[in-house]
């Protein structure tokens, strides 16, 4: 089964909203990434945070990071339609080199 | 300039054919990676050469090899193709082997077997 799953697997809002996208993980980590997949297109880094970090700022997007619960969550913040997108979580198996994607968030960004 | 590039962008072919992928980055990466992403839009790893060699291999049929020429480059080669290789396949590279690296993608090669 995947390491990381994200919720919900689909998500609807309108522009100027915040968009909230969770991750949850099974095994222990070093980091965890965030990437996201515009359509038709590959997947673009957002950000990372390590395993000793809780919480992480970029621009509108802020990641959280816990640990004792095994999840992470992208905050998306005033959205806009240009957000539309897939986003995925991608954790390591604990090992530290191989990279697991989440089934990824589909966010629709209504204009 | 295209970071990670990939050909063809679009493959239509017949069950039984063998066919291949390219992928070439200009980004100086040492490490090197094929997924492919399922009708479902989950993406799982296949392979990933670092500097040339193969470094992860999960489980995929021996009917696909990778070949890393060198490491600019990773083409991925798939024989006697089946209705279920229909996928939309990556390749990426990141600058250093290891999960903390960024990982940069191709635009993707959409697979269709008919």
């Amino acid at each position: 089964s995947q390491q990381g799953e994200e919720d919900p697997q689909a998500l609807s809002i309108q522009e100027g909203e915040n968009a909230t996208m969770n991750c949850s993980y099974k095994t222990s980590i070093n980091n965890l990434q965030w990437y996201r997949q515009n359509s038709g297109r590959g997947l673009v880094h957002l950000i990372l945070i390590r395993s000793n970090e809780r919480e992480k700022h970029s621009g509108r997007l802020r990641v959280t990071l816990d640990t004792s619960k095994k999840s992470s969550s992208l905050l998306i913040t005033a959205s806009r339609a240009a957000d539309t997108a897939s986003y995925f979580c991608a954790t390591d198996d604990g090992g530290g080199f191989k990279t697991i994607f989440g089934a990824g968030t589909r966010l629709f960004v209504k204009a | 300039d295209t970071a990670v590039s990939q050909t063809p962008k679009y493959l239509v072919t017949q069950m039984g054919n063998d066919k291949s992928i390219k992928c070439e980055q200009n980004l100086g990466h040492d490490t090197m990676y094929w997924y492919k992403q399922d009708s479902k839009k989950f993406l799982k790893i296949m392979f990933s050469y670092n500097n040339k060699e193969l470094i992860i291999n999960e489980t995929v049929p021996n009917r696909f090899s990778p070949k890393s020429p060198d490491k600019a480059h990773l083409n991925l080669h798939i024989n006697s193709l089946e209705l279920g290789d229909s996928a939309v396949y990556f390749c990426a590279s990141s600058q250093r082997r290891g999960v903390g690296n960024e990982q940069f993608f191709g635009p993707g090669t959409r697979l269709t077997v008919l």
